[in-house]
């Protein structure tokens, strides 16, 4: 079993819909907890950034941590095409290496 | 402008050819990063490097060199003993606070492809 799970997709939505992706994690030690936006041909782009348990909000981005079922999910309100791209979890704690999930393909239809 | 620079964004080895990927970063970040990315598998960890002049190897280091002689850089190099090079390279670095770990900003990857 991965230690970072994700659906690989992809996951196509119309223009301004609600977007919800999600992880699964293994190791309750971890504590910090990231999503990344890659882009083709392009390096991971951080966009959040949580410890623990909780929302955090930024713009049309929230990240919710549940530590007790070890899931974690980014959702993106009035989704943009410029919104495309693959979206990575990650997740460690303070003694362990950031372990990243193999990211899920997200489209914006226009 | 703070970054991270990988160079070249493209690079095509030979059989039996060593070739070096540059990473150079002037964020001031003390540690330093080597992923490989294949299609659906993700990020791999091929070596890190917390403090100049030390590196350790990550899960897939076999048939990869690095070194870290300056703070900013962190050269990997692609052995001949890499039997499938092909993928995208990815350079990350981050800050150390506390001896802990904290979130990774990357450079925009090297593509390597056999000839």
């Amino acid at each position: 079993q991965k230690e970072v799970e994700q659906d690989p997709g992809p996951l196509s939505v119309p223009e301004g819909a609600i977007v919800s992706l999600n992880c699964t994690y293994s190791n309750s030690a971890f504590q910090y907890f990231m999503w990344y936006r890659q882009y083709s041909r392009k390096g991971p782009e951080l966009l959040m950034y949580t410890y623990s348990s909780g929302n955090k909000e930024d713009g049309r981005f929230t990240a919710q941590v549940d530590k007790s079922s070890k899931y974690i999910s980014l959702f993106i309100r009035d989704s943009q095409p410029s919104d495309s791209a693959t979206y990575l979890c990650a997740g460690y704690s303070s003694a362990s290496k950031i372990i990243f999930g193999s990211g899920t393909r997200l489209s914006i239809r226009p | 402008d703070g970054g991270i620079t990988q160079s070249p964004k493209y690079l095509f080895r030979k059989e039996g050819q060593n070739v070096t990927l540059s990473c150079e970063q002037n964020l001031n970040h003390d540690a330093m990063y080597w992923y490989r990315q294949d299609p659906g598998q993700g990020l791999r960890l091929i070596y890190y490097s917390q403090i100049v002049n030390d590196f350790q190897k990550g899960d897939i280091a076999e048939g990869y060199s690095v070194s870290r002689e300056k703070k900013e850089s962190f050269p990997l190099t692609v052995t001949s003993a890499q039997k499938n090079p092909t993928a995208f390279y990815l350079c990350a670095s981050s800050p150390q606070r506390g001896g802990s770990n904290q979130p990774q900003h990357f450079g925009d990857g090297t593509r390597l492809s056999i000839l």
